[in-house]
């Protein structure tokens, strides 16, 4: 059993070029969510999806979009990456729909943009 | 500012000592807490949880502790190990339709052999 998914593990890109994380977990969960990780900031929330087909923002969206491709899949795009974005970006899933939302998370991303 | 917080950013302590790891939330209407570790290069990973009907509850050498009329909870970590040395979150979630965890900004727990 996998669990959650992330590729890439490290990606650098030049300020301006785009990107795509992708994310992929086999828990059958219903809820999705991206979130970056910043030294001394903890976790703050990109962008979440409660269940296929919806797609929501977070504390900090502006610079990505999201796709919820199917039940297991959630990709996280940058269109024209900025210095700002340097971060580790986790994805994680939960079961979704109730009170009791204990997120799995995958191993990380970590992105340096030049 | 922010809904969850914690007061000690760094922690150390020696092997076998009892840990405590702090965490302040300010929305009386959170009715779900979780304490995640994170170690180094790792996703966080779920330790324990407490509902806000509970005052305590008990792991595997991990206690949860809720206050809610002081909105503050604790974890305690019972005969720390080196393996314990990590980043410890609390997060909680807020009712009222949103069950979006909230993270606090973390404590790195250091395990002195």
């Amino acid at each position: 059993n996998a669990g959650v998914t992330q590729t890439p593990k490290f990606q650098v890109l030049k300020t301006g070029q785009s990107m795509t994380l992708q994310c992929a977990q086999d828990m059958n969960h219903n809820s999705m969510y991206w979130y970056r990780q910043d030294p001394g900031m903890g976790l703050r929330l990109i962008y979440y999806s409660a269940s296929e087909g919806t797609t929501d923002k977070g504390e900090v969206p502006n610079g990505y979009n999201v796709s919820r491709l199917n039940k297991r899949e959630f990709s996280l795009r940058l269109e024209s990456a900025a210095p700002s974005q340097t971060s580790v970006y986790f994805c994680a899933s939960s079961e979704g729909g109730g009170l009791n939302e204990k997120l799995f998370f995958g191993s990380g991303t970590q992105l340096s943009v030049l | 500012g922010e809904s969850v917080g914690l007061h000690l950013p760094t922690l150390s302590v020696q092997e076998g000592d009892n840990s405590i790891i702090n965490c302040a939330y300010s929305n009386s209407a959170s009715d779900y807490f979780i304490w995640y570790k994170q170690e180094s290069g790792k996703g966080p990973q779920f330790i324990i949880d407490i509902r806000s009907n509970m005052d305590k509850r008990q792991g595997q050498r991990v206690t949860v502790l809720l206050n809610k009329t002081v909105k503050h909870l604790s974890l305690q970590i019972a005969a720390t190990q080196p393996g314990d040395s990590a980043v410890y979150f609390c997060a909680e979630n807020l009712s009222g339709g949103s069950y979006i965890p909230t993270f606090g900004r973390g404590t790195s727990l250091i395990v002195h052999p």
